[in-house]
């Protein structure tokens, strides 16, 4: 399973950061996803990072506020993000998708985020 | 980026009727198409991959079809659990749909 934790409010121009922990599988094999889902634009992929952090990908929109890395000694995930803005406003989901960039098919049960002065 | 549009985004339903789900990718994407049920106040649940291959435990009503820029979600003989919000998703540039939510009559 995974679990995010890190969610809450922030003020707009804040800063926060995202934790997502894995258990019941070989977290260090696996494609790492953040997705987000707000109201303004529903379903959303935010950024991949790659077993042994080699590739990372981030949505074109998203570029430059949010950076992902992950650590595996402690099978966790992180999002940092920056410069929050009131869109930003949504469920944050980490995903895995096995060993390849490909289909969701562990998602966690999502941690809340709300930018708001 | 690739969009996906889903139609209908509303679908009523009486239970043991048949639904469709459309999505329409905007280029050719082979079948690196996904669908996905989301279930209120829960996280999004793959249910079937590649277009057509359901997950191992997904009831046999689901099913999926399609290749290239047209792909449909059929979900038989429904039943009142099926009321959620689906979602396509493709894997090339990982995006989704917008959603199609049913509801159970």
């Amino acid at each position: 399973q995974l679990v995010e934790s890190g969610g809450g409010l922030v003020r707009p121009g804040g800063s926060l950061r995202l934790s997502c922990v894995g258990s019941g599988f070989t977290f260090s094999h696996d494609y790492m996803h953040w997705i987000r889902q707000t109201p303004g634009k529903g379903l959303e992929w935010i950024s991949y990072i790659s077993p042994t952090s080699n590739y990372i990908q981030y949505a074109e929109s998203l570029k430059g506020r949010f950076t992902i890395s992950r650590e595996d000694v402690k099978d966790s995930l992180y999002l940092d993000m920056d410069n929050l803005r009131v869109e930003d406003t949504g469920v944050y989901y980490c995903a895995s998708s096995g060993w390849y960039v490909t289909a969701f098919d562990l998602w966690g049960q999502g941690t809340v985020v709300t930018v708001s002065s | 980026e690739v969009v996906l549009t889903q139609s209908p985004d509303f679908q009523s339903a009486a239970p043991q009727e048949k639904v469709t789900i459309t999505c329409r990718a905007s280029q050719n994407i082979g079948t690196t198409l996904h669908w996905y049920q989301q279930k209120p106040d829960q996280s999004p649940n793959l249910l079937i991959k590649y277009a057509t291959e359901p997950l191992s435990g997904v009831p046999s009503r689901f099913s999926g079809s399609g290749s290239g820029t047209d792909f449909t979600l059929t979900i038989n003989n429904l039943e009142a659990e099926d009321a959620a919000t689906y979602y396509c998703h493709q894997s090339k540039s990982l995006t989704f749909g917008q959603g199609t939510r049913l509801e159970i009559k």
